[in-house]
């Protein structure tokens, strides 16, 4: 149980177009969800925190208008990234909180690779 | 400041050898500690969950143990193999409202043939 799952798992993309990533848990109601961002060679990075029903909480330095959080469902939120630049590359975790697991716990998806060339 | 420092930032042993990786943490109001297993272009894998009254616990060939006092925690691999090689994160998490979970810096691990 606990599963959480991303797509695509790579998306490649020209500078100033708009792209989309999903992140589903599939076994369970994710009240929380998480997005982070990992540069190479380097840990996660806590971009946003978002409640079902509810505006995501930015992390400081985080743009809240181009990297844009929707998480309309409890099993269903989705980042996207607008009009994305090279310096966006980097590949994206979302992790999943709610009713399964000890409270709080955070169950991570595979990630998502962005290239933006 | 919360924060947690992992030791060393890299590591390369022989396949078979024992390895042990350390974590240090300043998390207030601390409620549990965990290690991850990351590969290369994947997502986090719970290997081992701690609270503050556990000193051990054991996940097949990998062993944590936790020193509440000292803040300090270890992941020893044992009988290491050419699949263990992967990022380990020491995640602490405090006890908050949100549960936020604060990500040490990784150590990456290869094992050789």
């Amino acid at each position: 149980g606990a599963v959480v799952s991303q797509h695509p798992s790579w998306v490649i993309c020209k500078s100033g177009t708009s792209v989309k990533i999903e992140c589903r848990s599939l076994d369970f109601q994710a009240t929380t969800m998480f997005w982070y961002r990992q540069f190479p060679k380097q840990s996660l990075m806590l971009m946003a925190t978002s409640n079902e029903g509810s505006k995501a909480t930015y992390e400081q330095g985080v743009e809240k208008d181009k990297f844009l959080i929707n998480h309309a469902s409890l099993t269903l939120s989705t980042l996207t990234v607008t009009s994305a630049h090279p310096e966006d590359s980097s590949f994206y975790i979302c992790s999943a909180s709610g009713t399964s697991g000890r409270r709080g716990e955070q169950f991570f998806g595979p990630g998502t690779r962005l290239t933006v060339l | 400041k919360n924060q947690v420092e992992q030791s060393p930032q890299s590591l390369i042993i022989l396949e078979g050898k024992n390895c042990t990786l350390q974590c240090n943490y300043t998390v207030s109001p601390f409620s549990n500690l965990r290690w991850y297993k990351q590969d290369t272009g994947r997502g986090p894998v719970s290997l081992t969950i701690m609270t503050f009254s556990e000193n051990t616990k054991s996940n097949g060939r990998y062993t944590a143990t936790l020193d509440a006092d000292t803040k300090q925690s270890s992941l020893h691999i044992t009988a290491s193999q050419l699949s263990d090689s992967a990022s380990y994160i020491c995640v602490v998490s405090a006890e908050t409202g949100t549960y936020k979970y604060i990500f040490g810096t990784g150590t990456r691990l290869k094992v050789l043939a």
